[in-house]
Order: structure tokens, then sequence, then C-alpha cells
């Protein structure tokens, strides 16, 4: 089974409108943390939000927030006001604190693409 | 903030040679590192986590003898694609733990683009 799963491959969202990109994982670890990166075509792995499993409070990062419904399993990034800047591949990952295992879980990605 | 350099960022090499691709902290000391493989248009698989001064934890599916990772000091892992074939072809991308960085310790090189021809 897929720890995370992102099930939207590909969005088209105008310009200045608020996106959604969703995210699902399955760990039957306590602790764990959930990542969302973003990805340009040069390819580099950009971070921008992340929520741990203990936290209360959804995280806020500038722009981006995390929906976090932990009895869901859901941890979607909420980009406000989107910019064209925003286009690229976005990437929801895990780590689970309990296996002893540290590198993280990759969802699929989602491409999104900003049309002005 | 915390930096992680990655050479080369592209490589073209023959099929049967080996290639080696550098991943450097350079700012701080990563005890831990990691090395990904992306296929294009596909997630990130972890390939394997180096610990200074101790062998490689490979993933299941990964070969240790093909992808040799070697991570002598605390700032510096190699990981050499041995007699590379096309289907090493892919984006090797390296990221390195330091737990005062943002991403709460995870800071990723810009990647290599591995063609073997």
């Amino acid at each position: 089974a897929q720890k995370i799963t992102q099930t939207q491959p590909g969005m088209f969202v105008q310009e200045k409108e608020a996106v959604t990109l969703d995210c699902t994982y399955d760990t039957s670890d306590q602790s764990y943390g959930l990542f969302w990166y973003k990805q340009p075509s040069s390819g580099e792995m950009i971070f921008l939000i992340y929520q741990g499993s203990y936290d209360e409070q959804n995280a806020t990062e500038g722009r981006y927030s995390l929906n976090f419904q932990k009895a869901r399993k859901s941890a979607n990034l909420v980009i406000s006001a989107s910019q064209l800047g925003d286009s690229a591949m976005y990437f929801c990952a895990m780590r689970e604190l309990g296996g002893g295992a540290d590198g993280l879980t990759f969802g699929k990605g989602t491409h999104l693409i900003i049309q002005p | 903030g915390a930096v992680v350099s990655q050479h080369p960022s592209r490589v073209i090499c023959k099929s049967g040679t080996s290639v080696k691709i550098e991943c450097r902290s350079l700012d701080f000391q990563a005890t831990t590192m990691f090395w990904y493989r992306q296929f294009p248009k596909k997630s990130l698989m972890l390939m394997a986590t180096s610990n200074e001064g101790s062998k490689a934890t490979y993933e299941q599916g990964v070969e240790k003898d093909k992808f040799l990772i070697n991570h002598a000091s605390l700032t510096l892992s190699t990981l050499t694609v041995t007699s590379a074939h096309p289907e090493d072809s892919s984006f090797y991308i390296c990221s390195a733990r330091d737990w005062q960085a943002a991403g709460y310790g995870y800071t990723f090189g810009s990647g290599t683009r591995l063609t073997v021809v």
C-alpha cells in the first residue's frame, strides 16, 4: 500500500486564486512528520512547510498553509493567492519516527500550472 | 541557512563506465545523508541512508554493488554508479540532516542528471 497518496497528477489554476493540493498518508506510527516540497523544472527540492503529528495547530508559512486532519490522515497544502512562479511539481512526504528509518517517503506529486 | 552542494549537475557517460556524484554540506556537519533517485515525472525514491564512518543502509531492491555509497567525513557523501547502463539514467538527488535547518533537518542538493549512452 502506498504510504503517501497524491490523487491530483496535474492541476490548472487561475492566477491569484487559492489552490489546495491533496495528500493522504498511511502510517501506524504515532509520531511522524509531514512535509511539502516544491520542485521547479530545475530539479531542486524547495522546502515549503512541515507538520508534526503532535502539532495541534495547522502549520502556516507565508502563503502556504497545511490543512492537517489527523483522523482522516490528510495533510493538504493550501496556497493562497497563487502566482505564476508557483507553477512546479509539488510533493508531499512523510517521515515516520517510530521505526528507526530516517529518510522521507514521497508521494507521486502534483504538477501545478498557474495560468495568467 | 544550511546548504548542500551536489556535483556534477549533469553527467553523460558511456555504458560500462563508473560515475561518482558528490554531496557536500557546506556550512554544517551532516552525520546522516540520504540518496534519492527520481525517474522522469515520477516521485523520489529513497535509495540509501549513509552515516558518517559506517556502512550505508540500502533500501530494498537497491543493488549495493551497483550504487556504492561512501560517507567518509561529516561534510561529504559520494554515490558511485558502477558499470553504468542506460537503465541507470535518472535524476539523483542527495539530502543531508541538519537539525538547525528549516525543513526540520532535511536540506536537499540540486540534483544530478545522469545519462548513460
